[in-house]
């Protein structure tokens, strides 16, 4: 079945940047694109941006544009989504989804928390 | 603030019927499919409507979804005590060229 497992919590300084990590399993990682998304405590969702794992292609929110990068390794299945500059206001969940014939979302990791503070 | 718009909080009783609103605009919703997720405390969202109105196996039939125009709604309807949680439009964006997504109307089934 498919599952997507995320890397577990990270606490960062303001300034810093995090990487997190979403493995795929029950599926070959290079036949469906993958999503980020992000929501902070009591808020709601937000999308960062998503990645063709087969291409290589990647597209992200304006609002993140120059500081998120997101990059795989199809070797262990992994993409990965890297946010830099770090600010107090993107500490939230962060989660990543994909496909499953329904829609772009149909199935999500568990998510990361990630942290800002000094 | 989102890009799509949802009140914040709705209600009703046990085997009541609520319909929950989800506003946009032409590069959104009247273009493209909308998707609904619900969200319960701690958990990751689910889908429970896609395309507008198609229901993802394992989804009861009293989840529905329409569209019009450039607004979405989800109806439930025989109310449980199970449903209660977070519920979230989303649709792709033409003008953003991404996806958006509405604010979240949380549901408390009385």
């Amino acid at each position: 079945q498919v599952q997507l497992v995320q890397s577990g919590a990270e606490v960062k300084k303001p300034g810093a940047s995090v990487k997190v990590s979403c493995k795929a399993s029950g599926y070959s990682l290079t036949n469906y694109d993958i999503n980020w998304v992000r929501q902070a405590t009591g808020r709601g969702l937000e999308w960062v941006g998503w990645m063709n794992p087969n291409s290589g292609n990647t597209g992200y929110a304006e609002k993140f544009q120059g500081r998120v990068m997101v990059t795989r390794n199809t070797s262990t299945s992994t993409v990965y989504m890297e946010l830099s500059r770090l600010r107090s206001d993107d500490t939230a969940v962060y989660y990543c989804a994909t496909p499953g014939g329904d829609s772009d979302f149909d199935y999500w990791g568990q998510g990361t928390l990630v942290t800002v503070s000094s | 603030q989102s890009v799509l718009i949802q009140p914040p909080s709705t209600s009703g009783a046990p085997g009541q019927t609520v319909k929950m609103f989800c506003y946009g605009d032409t590069s959104n919703i009247e273009r493209n499919y909308v998707y609904w997720f619900q969200q319960l405390p701690g958990t990751a969202p689910k889908i429970i409507i896609y395309k507008n109105d198609e229901r993802p196996s394992g989804v009861p039939d009293r989840f529905s979804g329409s569209t019009s125009g450039t607004s979405a709604s989800l109806a439930i309807s025989g109310l449980r005590s199970e449903d209660e949680a977070d519920y979230y439009c989303a649709a792709w964006d033409d003008s953003l060229s991404g996806w958006v997504f509405g604010g979240g109307t949380r549901l408390t089934v009385l």
